[in-house]
């Protein structure tokens, strides 16, 4: 079953800090991932997108990587600022018939001064 | 910047009504996706539009119909809303085919049903 997980489901961090988010999938054949930031009260925007040859992927503070030997993500967010504080969605992108994508949970991020 | 607008940030309705949520974009993207989200659970693709007047049915379209009338208009109708149909909407578009493009969101429409 394609799926896409993430972890962890909340994190509250100081400000000035780092933090990692992890996304796990299951999807196949895969074409493509985006990681996208949606604030409060606002729809996702897109922060950085990798394809299969591609393994790490920056955006400002925000770092994504990609294995897709093992189907993880991740996306690193240096010195943290309290707009940090949003929802960050992973999105899974493969081919089946059709282009499809799966949206992940989301983690929730909780940027404290 | 591309600007995708729906026609309410909060609506609120009863068991049975039909309901009409609007969205626009207006850069003349040839795409357009109405998702709901609901928490715990990953954006879910409700109707997709390639065209005017073109439509393809996402992973959860029972109890809804869409229209795409104009290019940077497409609408979601519930044709009897339910209790189960409380979510957050979310419209978007891209430029291209449904294959990966980015996609620009909406600020979204919080439903409840009573």
């Amino acid at each position: 079953k394609n799926q896409v997980e993430q972890s962890p489901q909340s994190l509250i961090i100081l400000e000035g800090k780092n933090c990692t988010l992890q996304c796990n999938y299951t999807v196949s054949p895969f074409s493509n991932l985006r990681w996208y930031k949606q604030d409060t009260g606002r729809g996702p925007v897109s922060l950085t997108i990798m394809t299969f040859s591609e393994n790490t992927k920056s955006n400002g503070r925000y770092t994504a990587t990609l294995d897709a030997d093992t189907k993880q993500s991740s996306l690193h967010i240096t010195a943290s600022q309290l707009s940090d504080s949003a929802s960050y969605i992973c999105v899974v992108g493969f081919n089946t018939g059709g282009f499809k994508t799966i949206f992940g949970a989301g983690t929730r991020l909780f940027v404290k001064a | 910047d591309v600007k995708v607008t729906q026609s309410s940030r909060y609506l609120v309705k009863r068991t049975g009504e039909k309901v009409f949520l609007e969205c626009v974009q207006d850069m003349d993207h040839e795409n357009m996706f109405w998702y709901r989200q609901d928490p715990g659970l990953g954006l879910r693709l409700i109707y997709f539009s390639y065209d005017v007047k073109m439509k393809e049915k996402g992973d959860i379209p029972e109890g809804y119909s869409v229209s795409r009338e104009k290019k940077e208009r497409f609408s979601l109708i519930l044709e009897s809303a339910s209790t189960n149909q409380t979510s957050m909407y979310l419209c978007a578009s891209s430029l291209r085919g449904h294959r990966g493009d980015e996609q620009f969101f909406g600020p979204g429409t919080r439903l409840t049903v009573l």
